[in-house]
Protein backbone atom coordinates (compact mmCIF):
# COMPACT_ATOMS: atom_id res chain seq x y z
CA UNK A 1 0.00 0.00 0.00
CA UNK A 2 1.43 3.80 -1.32
CA UNK A 3 1.27 5.66 1.66
CA UNK A 4 2.95 8.69 3.74
CA UNK A 5 2.96 8.16 7.72
CA UNK A 6 3.66 11.33 9.92
CA UNK A 7 4.96 12.20 13.42
CA UNK A 8 2.45 12.33 16.17
CA UNK A 9 0.84 15.66 17.60
CA UNK A 10 2.87 18.05 19.11
CA UNK A 11 2.35 20.73 22.11
CA UNK A 12 5.14 23.51 22.28
CA UNK A 13 5.87 26.75 23.87
CA UNK A 14 6.47 30.07 21.82
CA UNK A 15 10.11 30.26 20.82
CA UNK A 16 10.68 26.49 20.99
CA UNK A 17 12.18 24.63 18.12
CA UNK A 18 10.36 21.48 16.51
CA UNK A 19 11.02 19.13 13.46
CA UNK A 20 8.12 16.98 12.26
CA UNK A 21 8.50 13.92 9.86
CA UNK A 22 6.80 12.53 6.87
CA UNK A 23 8.02 8.33 5.78
CA UNK A 24 6.71 7.21 3.40
CA UNK A 25 5.83 3.59 1.92
CA UNK A 26 4.86 1.46 -0.88
CA UNK A 27 6.66 3.38 -3.90
CA UNK A 28 9.97 4.63 -4.67
CA UNK A 29 10.14 7.76 -2.47
CA UNK A 30 12.77 9.68 -5.07
CA UNK A 31 10.59 9.32 -7.78
CA UNK A 32 7.94 12.08 -6.40
CA UNK A 33 8.38 15.59 -5.23
CA UNK A 34 6.79 15.99 -1.98
CA UNK A 35 4.89 18.63 -0.35
CA UNK A 36 4.02 20.22 2.46
CA UNK A 37 0.57 22.21 3.61
CA UNK A 38 -1.04 23.68 7.44
CA UNK A 39 -4.48 23.60 7.83
CA UNK A 40 -6.11 26.04 10.28
CA UNK A 41 -9.55 27.17 10.46
CA UNK A 42 -9.10 30.23 9.93
CA UNK A 43 -7.01 30.39 6.32
CA UNK A 44 -7.78 27.39 5.40
CA UNK A 45 -4.81 25.01 3.15
CA UNK A 46 -1.61 26.79 2.69
CA UNK A 47 1.00 25.56 0.51
CA UNK A 48 4.12 25.35 2.59
CA UNK A 49 6.74 24.04 0.16
CA UNK A 50 7.98 21.40 -1.76
CA UNK A 51 10.67 19.13 -1.80
CA UNK A 52 12.49 16.60 -4.42
CA UNK A 53 13.89 13.64 -1.96
CA UNK A 54 16.13 12.95 -5.28
CA UNK A 55 18.14 15.60 -4.82
CA UNK A 56 17.01 18.03 -2.50
CA UNK A 57 15.75 20.84 -4.78
CA UNK A 58 13.12 22.71 -2.45
CA UNK A 59 10.45 25.31 -3.48
CA UNK A 60 9.16 27.62 -0.69
CA UNK A 61 6.38 29.85 -0.54
CA UNK A 62 6.82 32.98 -1.19
CA UNK A 63 5.01 33.92 2.16
CA UNK A 64 6.48 31.44 4.62
CA UNK A 65 10.15 31.32 3.34
CA UNK A 66 12.58 31.74 5.99
CA UNK A 67 9.85 30.96 8.79
CA UNK A 68 10.30 26.84 8.26
CA UNK A 69 12.85 24.95 6.60
CA UNK A 70 12.24 21.33 5.03
CA UNK A 71 14.27 18.68 4.52
CA UNK A 72 14.17 15.09 2.78
CA UNK A 73 16.29 11.70 3.54
CA UNK A 74 15.97 9.61 0.57
CA UNK A 75 17.76 6.46 1.83
CA UNK A 76 15.29 6.70 4.88
CA UNK A 77 12.07 7.40 2.34
CA UNK A 78 11.43 10.62 4.71
CA UNK A 79 10.77 14.33 4.57
CA UNK A 80 10.79 16.70 7.82
CA UNK A 81 9.36 20.00 8.41
CA UNK A 82 11.53 22.15 10.84
CA UNK A 83 10.89 25.47 13.13
CA UNK A 84 13.61 26.88 15.29
CA UNK A 85 11.37 29.26 17.04
CA UNK A 86 7.74 28.05 16.90
CA UNK A 87 4.94 31.18 17.11
CA UNK A 88 1.53 31.04 18.32
CA UNK A 89 0.47 31.76 14.90
CA UNK A 90 2.35 28.55 13.80
CA UNK A 91 -0.71 26.13 15.74
CA UNK A 92 -1.68 23.95 12.55
CA UNK A 93 -2.47 20.53 11.23
CA UNK A 94 0.26 19.78 8.70
CA UNK A 95 0.02 17.29 6.32
CA UNK A 96 2.62 16.19 3.74
CA UNK A 97 1.71 15.23 0.47
CA UNK A 98 2.86 13.62 -2.61
CA UNK A 99 2.89 15.21 -5.99
CA UNK A 100 1.78 13.54 -9.12
CA UNK A 101 4.55 12.76 -11.15
CA UNK A 102 3.39 15.28 -14.17
CA UNK A 103 1.00 17.02 -12.23
CA UNK A 104 0.77 19.49 -9.87
CA UNK A 105 -1.40 17.83 -7.71
CA UNK A 106 -1.19 15.60 -4.63
CA UNK A 107 -2.26 11.86 -4.37
CA UNK A 108 -1.22 10.77 -1.41
CA UNK A 109 -1.60 12.54 2.04
CA UNK A 110 -0.25 11.97 5.49
CA UNK A 111 -2.72 11.33 8.20
CA UNK A 112 -1.64 14.92 9.59
CA UNK A 113 0.01 16.14 12.74
CA UNK A 114 -1.63 18.81 14.92
CA UNK A 115 1.14 21.10 16.36
CA UNK A 116 -0.50 23.31 19.36
CA UNK A 117 1.74 26.42 20.24
CA UNK A 118 0.51 27.71 23.55
CA UNK A 119 2.84 29.17 26.50
CA UNK B 1 -0.96 36.04 -7.66
CA UNK B 2 -3.21 33.88 -9.09
CA UNK B 3 -6.84 33.76 -6.60
CA UNK B 4 -9.46 31.03 -6.91
CA UNK B 5 -12.84 31.99 -5.75
CA UNK B 6 -15.16 29.20 -4.68
CA UNK B 7 -18.58 28.87 -3.94
CA UNK B 8 -20.77 28.13 -2.49
CA UNK B 9 -19.15 28.37 1.29
CA UNK B 10 -21.64 25.51 2.06
CA UNK B 11 -24.48 23.64 0.32
CA UNK B 12 -27.69 21.32 2.03
CA UNK B 13 -29.12 18.81 -0.76
CA UNK B 14 -30.65 15.87 -0.67
CA UNK B 15 -29.40 12.13 -1.58
CA UNK B 16 -29.73 11.49 -5.44
CA UNK B 17 -29.54 15.41 -6.07
CA UNK B 18 -27.33 17.17 -9.04
CA UNK B 19 -24.44 19.07 -6.62
CA UNK B 20 -22.48 21.50 -8.19
CA UNK B 21 -19.66 23.19 -6.93
CA UNK B 22 -17.53 26.33 -8.95
CA UNK B 23 -13.62 27.88 -8.30
CA UNK B 24 -13.27 30.87 -10.51
CA UNK B 25 -9.82 32.14 -10.88
CA UNK B 26 -8.58 35.45 -10.99
CA UNK B 27 -6.46 34.89 -13.76
CA UNK B 28 -6.43 32.68 -17.24
CA UNK B 29 -4.68 29.24 -15.17
CA UNK B 30 -5.41 26.80 -18.48
CA UNK B 31 -6.34 23.89 -17.23
CA UNK B 32 -4.19 23.22 -14.59
CA UNK B 33 -6.43 22.53 -11.06
CA UNK B 34 -7.30 20.01 -9.19
CA UNK B 35 -10.16 19.34 -6.61
CA UNK B 36 -10.24 17.52 -3.36
CA UNK B 37 -12.34 15.82 -0.64
CA UNK B 38 -12.02 16.25 2.89
CA UNK B 39 -13.69 14.50 5.79
CA UNK B 40 -13.79 15.87 9.08
CA UNK B 41 -10.36 14.77 10.66
CA UNK B 42 -9.14 13.09 7.93
CA UNK B 43 -6.50 14.55 4.96
CA UNK B 44 -7.29 15.26 2.44
CA UNK B 45 -8.58 12.86 -0.71
CA UNK B 46 -7.67 13.78 -4.51
CA UNK B 47 -10.44 13.20 -6.99
CA UNK B 48 -10.08 15.08 -9.90
CA UNK B 49 -6.58 16.89 -11.33
CA UNK B 50 -5.95 18.65 -14.78
CA UNK B 51 -9.96 19.92 -14.13
CA UNK B 52 -11.40 16.94 -15.42
CA UNK B 53 -9.51 13.93 -15.10
CA UNK B 54 -10.72 11.56 -12.84
CA UNK B 55 -8.20 10.19 -10.09
CA UNK B 56 -8.25 6.51 -10.06
CA UNK B 57 -10.73 4.82 -7.72
CA UNK B 58 -12.79 7.86 -7.54
CA UNK B 59 -16.58 6.94 -8.01
CA UNK B 60 -17.19 8.31 -11.54
CA UNK B 61 -20.42 10.09 -10.06
CA UNK B 62 -17.64 12.93 -9.39
CA UNK B 63 -16.68 14.89 -12.48
CA UNK B 64 -14.82 18.70 -13.14
CA UNK B 65 -15.01 20.65 -16.13
CA UNK B 66 -13.82 23.99 -17.46
CA UNK B 67 -15.45 27.00 -18.92
CA UNK B 68 -12.92 29.38 -18.85
CA UNK B 69 -11.59 30.63 -15.63
CA UNK B 70 -14.22 28.53 -13.83
CA UNK B 71 -14.21 25.65 -13.11
CA UNK B 72 -17.03 23.07 -12.03
CA UNK B 73 -16.54 19.62 -9.90
CA UNK B 74 -20.22 18.03 -10.30
CA UNK B 75 -21.79 14.93 -8.31
CA UNK B 76 -24.43 13.52 -10.30
CA UNK B 77 -26.29 11.59 -7.72
CA UNK B 78 -25.74 13.17 -4.01
CA UNK B 79 -24.51 9.56 -2.15
CA UNK B 80 -24.56 9.54 2.08
CA UNK B 81 -20.49 9.37 1.92
CA UNK B 82 -20.07 12.63 -0.22
CA UNK B 83 -20.98 14.74 3.08
CA UNK B 84 -17.48 16.64 3.18
CA UNK B 85 -15.68 19.32 2.46
CA UNK B 86 -14.61 20.09 -0.89
CA UNK B 87 -11.77 22.24 -1.95
CA UNK B 88 -9.99 23.13 -5.46
CA UNK B 89 -6.62 23.67 -5.61
CA UNK B 90 -4.85 25.73 -8.64
CA UNK B 91 -1.28 24.53 -9.71
CA UNK B 92 0.26 27.97 -10.21
CA UNK B 93 1.68 28.65 -6.01
CA UNK B 94 -0.84 25.85 -5.21
CA UNK B 95 -3.52 28.00 -3.79
CA UNK B 96 -6.22 26.22 -2.67
CA UNK B 97 -9.87 27.53 -2.71
CA UNK B 98 -11.77 28.23 0.64
CA UNK B 99 -13.86 24.86 0.59
CA UNK B 100 -17.70 23.94 0.22
CA UNK B 101 -18.98 22.09 3.12
CA UNK B 102 -21.46 19.68 1.92
CA UNK B 103 -24.53 18.75 3.53
CA UNK B 104 -27.05 16.48 3.25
Amino acid sequence: EVQLVQSGAELKKPGESLKISCKGSGYSFGDHWIAWMRQTPGKGLEWIGLINPSDSDIRYSPALQGQVTISADKSFSSASLEWSSLKASDTATYFCARRKVDQDAFDIWGQGTVVTVSS
Amino acid sequence: DIQVTQSPSTLSASIGDRVTITCRATLSISYWLAWYQQKPGKAPKLLIYKASALESGVPSRFSGSRSGTEFTLTITSLQPDDVATYFCQQYNSYVFGGGTKVEI
